[in-house]
């Protein structure tokens, strides 16, 4: 199976602290893409990181890559009480069928205010 | 641009009922992506559509299930006589470009939360 696994699978921190979520997959990847999930509702893209590249940040996310491990990581900086949310991780394959996301089962993240 | 739509948002079906779940694409997308999340759990494939033609139904269960994507009109998941594991939410996604260009984003809509009583 491709899956990837998040971990931890609940994150619960005060406002202000990081958080760090992290992903591990099982086969090649083109991309891993990282979204949020607000209780009930869609998928919100969040980063997509390409296999060459090792670091991405956007505002207060930085993503890391490391292929060799087959993992990444998602730190979110100075969080707020509007990042709870549950963070999948999701991978492009980079054989056949790369257009299919294969999404881990997710970290949920709790940010007390 | 309005983003990736879909309805309804919630549909209540007893066992034995069809379901039918509709999206419409973002503006310009000419290529539809479905997954289902069961509780607790990440989203898994489904089927990819482009316009007239099914690409890729390797996710979808063999029976009861079928999706198209006609060249008007949004896209169509269709469950057949739906069984209480059929309860999950539903989502669909659309990228302008499709499987060629692997590093496209996908957007996803909001879902359609199905409940099977």
């Amino acid at each position: 199976s491709q899956q990837g696994e998040e971990d931890p699978q609940a994150l619960s921190i005060q406002e202000g602290e990081n958080a760090t979520m992290n992903c591990s997959y099982k086969t090649s990847i083109n991309n891993l893409q990282w979204y949020r999930q607000n209780s009930g509702r869609g998928l919100v893209h969040l980063i997509l990181i390409r296999s060459n590249e090792r670091e991405k940040h956007s505002g207060r996310l930085r993503v890391t890559l490391d292929t060799s491990k087959k993992s990444s990581s998602l730190l979110i900086t100075a969080s707020r009480a509007a990042d709870t949310a549950s963070y999948f991780c999701a991978t492009v394959y980079s054989g056949a069928g790369s257009y299919q996301l294969t999404f881990g089962k997710g970290t949920k993240l709790s940010v007390i205010p | 641009n309005a983003g990736v739509m879909q309805n309804p948002r919630h549909l209540v079906r007893r066992r034995g009922q069809e379901a039918r779940l509709r999206c419409s694409p973002m503006k310009g997308h000419s290529h539809v992506y479905w997954y289902r999340q069961l509780p607790e759990e990440g989203l898994k494939f489904m089927v990819y559509l482009q316009k007239e033609n099914i690409i890729d139904e390797s996710g979808m269960p063999k029976e009861r299930f079928s999706a198209e994507f006609p060249k008007e009109g949004p896209s169509i998941l269709r469950i057949q006589q739906v069984v209480r594991g059929d309860s999950a939410a539903y989502f669909c996604a659309s990228s302008p470009l499709g499987g060629a260009i692997i590093q496209e984003t996908q957007y996803f809509g909001p879902g359609t939360r199905l409940l099977v009583l």
